[in-house]
């Protein structure tokens, strides 16, 4: 079964120290990946995806993702971390047995102290 | 997003009651999802569509209806409101061309079931 893993339900981070979220996945042949970000009481926004191409990814906000085939991960990564990052962080594939919709992690939530 | 909006925004309900939230978008996207959102289970597919009067079911489709009339509406009831059913709700667009790949979320409906 397809599935994505995000092992940690935290992440805690200083201000100005780089972050990494990480995010395994499950599905056959070459996946489509996501990373969206929601902040309380709002939607998810989204940050950047990976279809094909560079395994080093670049998406909103100063965030990156590195796909790593070998390893079956997509770790989300920022060299700076602001506390303005602070919010839930969803990873995703998308699924190839159905139209198209997305299987979910079940997200981490990214604490920036000052 | 400007291109999807659910509605109602809240909504509290009472036990054994039907309730539909509705989903509008503007862009003409052919595909169409609801998911809810839960505490530790990231975002579960509820119900997707892939053109008007064609749906199917997701992972959590059990106590769920959807209905499509028209491409830019997608209504999702619950036919007799459950305490389980209590929960954040979202609504999904998608586009899949050799320019554009990626989902679109709308803000959500927080539903509360007493």
């Amino acid at each position: 079964a397809q599935s994505v893993a995000q092992p940690e339900d935290q992440v805690n981070v200083a201000e100005g120290n780089p972050l990494t979220v990480k995010c395994t996945y499950s599905v056959s042949g070459n996946p489509y990946l996501f990373w969206y970000v929601q902040y309380p009481n709002r939607g998810l926004q989204f940050l950047l995806k990976y279809i094909t191409g560079d395994n080093l990814v670049k998406g909103s906000y100063g965030f990156e993702a590195e796909f790593n085939k070998s390893q079956t991960s997509f770790h989300l990564k920022k060299p700076s971390a602001l506390v303005s990052d602070s919010a839930l962080y969803f990873c995703a594939v998308r699924d190839k047995g159905s139209q198209g919709n997305l299987i979910f992690g079940k997200g981490t939530k990214l604490s920036v102290k000052p | 997003d400007a291109g999807i909006t659910q509605s109602p925004r809240h909504k509290v309900t009472e036990t054994g009651t039907p309730v539909t939230l509705r989903c509008h978008q503007t862009e003409n996207h052919r595909y169409m999802y609801w998911y809810r959102q839960d505490p530790g289970h990231g975002l579960r597919l509820i119900h997707y569509s892939y053109g008007v009067k064609d749906t199917d079911k997701g992972e959590v489709s059990d106590g769920y209806s959807v209905s499509r009339s028209k491409t830019e509406d997608f209504l999702l009831t619950l036919e007799s409101a459950t305490s389980s059913q209590t929960s954040v709700y979202f609504c999904a667009i998608s586009e899949f061309t050799n320019r554009r790949y990626g989902y679109t979320f709308g803000s959500g409906t927080r539903l509360t079931v007493v």
